[in-house]
C-alpha cells in the first residue's frame, strides 16, 4: 500500500531560523511528490512539486529516492510561513489516479 | 487558478439524516474528487467523480453512504447519508484541471453530526 509519512505533528521555530518539515513515502511505482499548504482561514493550495524543481516563496524540496524522503527546507524562517504543511503522493494505478496526502504537520513561526 | 465553490460551508444535522453538499468549478473537468478531512487528520480521499460514468469510491466508502452525481463538466454533489456523529467532518471538494497532480480546493463543507 502507498502511504506517506509526516512524522512531526507540530513544529515551532523562530523567526529567521531553519525550518525543515518532514515527509518520508511508500510507493513501488516512479514517485511524484507535492508540498501542499494551508493558510489560517485560506483554502489547500499547491506549495511545490518534485518535477519543477522550483524555489517558492524560499521553500524548497528535493526528492531523495534512496531515503524515500521529500522534506521542505526553508532556511531562513518567517511568521507568515506560519501554516499547516501536507506532503502528498500521486498514485497512478490501471488509469486512475489521486493524491494521497501525510497527516500535515503545523509550522508556528514565532517573532 | 480554477474557482470552486461550496454549499454550505457548514451545517449541523442531526443523526439519521441526510446531507447533499454541491460543487461547482468555473471550467469544464474531467475529474472531480471528494475528499474528507476529519478532525486532526489528513485528508481521505472518498471518491472520484467523472462525467458521464459512475462515481469510482476509495476503499472503506460505499454508493449507499456517500452517492455521488456528476451531471455534467462543472458541477457535482456529495450526499452524506444516514449522518452519525462519526459523519462529522470537513468534506472537500477539488479538481485537477492541467493533469498535473495539481489540485485546486473549494473551501470545504463542515459537517457537525449531534
Amino acid at each position: 500500500a502507498q502511504r506517506v509519512t509526516q512524522p512531526e505533528k507540530l513544529l515551532s521555530v523562530f523567526k529567521g531560523a531553519p525550518v525543515e518539515l518532514k515527509c518520508n513515502y511508500s510507493y513501488s511505482g516512479s514517485p511524484e511528490l507535492f508540498w501542499y499548504v494551508q493558510y489560517s482561514r485560506q483554502r489547500l493550495q499547491l506549495l511545490l512539486r518534485h518535477i519543477s524543481r522550483e524555489s517558492i516563496k524560499g521553500f524548497t524540496a528535493d526528492l531523495n529516492k534512496g531515503e524515500t524522503s521529500f522534506h521542505l527546507k526553508k532556511p531562513f524562517a518567517q511568521e507568515e510561513d506560519s501554516a499547516m504543511y501536507y506532503c502528498a503522493l500521486r498514485e497512478r494505478q490501471g488509469g486512475s489516479e489521486k493524491l494521497v496526502f501525510g497527516k500535515g504537520t503545523k509550522l508556528t513561526v514565532n517573532p | 487558478s480554477a474557482v470552486i465553490s461550496q454549499k454550505p460551508s457548514r451545517d449541523i444535522c442531526q443523526r439519521g439524516t441526510s446531507l447533499t453538499i454541491q460543487c461547482q468549478v468555473d471550467s469544464q473537468v474531467t475529474m472531480m474528487f471528494w475528499y474528507r478531512q476529519q478532525p486532526g487528520q489528513s485528508l481521505t480521499l472518498i471518491a472520484t467523480a467523472n462525467q458521464g460514468s459512475e462515481a469510482t469510491y476509495e476503499s472503506g466508502f460505499v454508493i449507499d453512504k456517500f452517492p455521488i452525481s456528476r451531471p455534467n463538466l462543472t458541477f457535482s454533489t456529495l450526499t452524506v447519508s444516514n449522518m452519525s456523529p462519526e459523519d462529522s467532518s470537513i468534506y472537500l471538494c477539488s479538481v485537477d484541471r492541467s493533469n498535473t497532480g495539481e489540485l485546486f480546493f473549494g473551501e470545504g463543507s463542515r459537517l457537525t453530526v449531534l
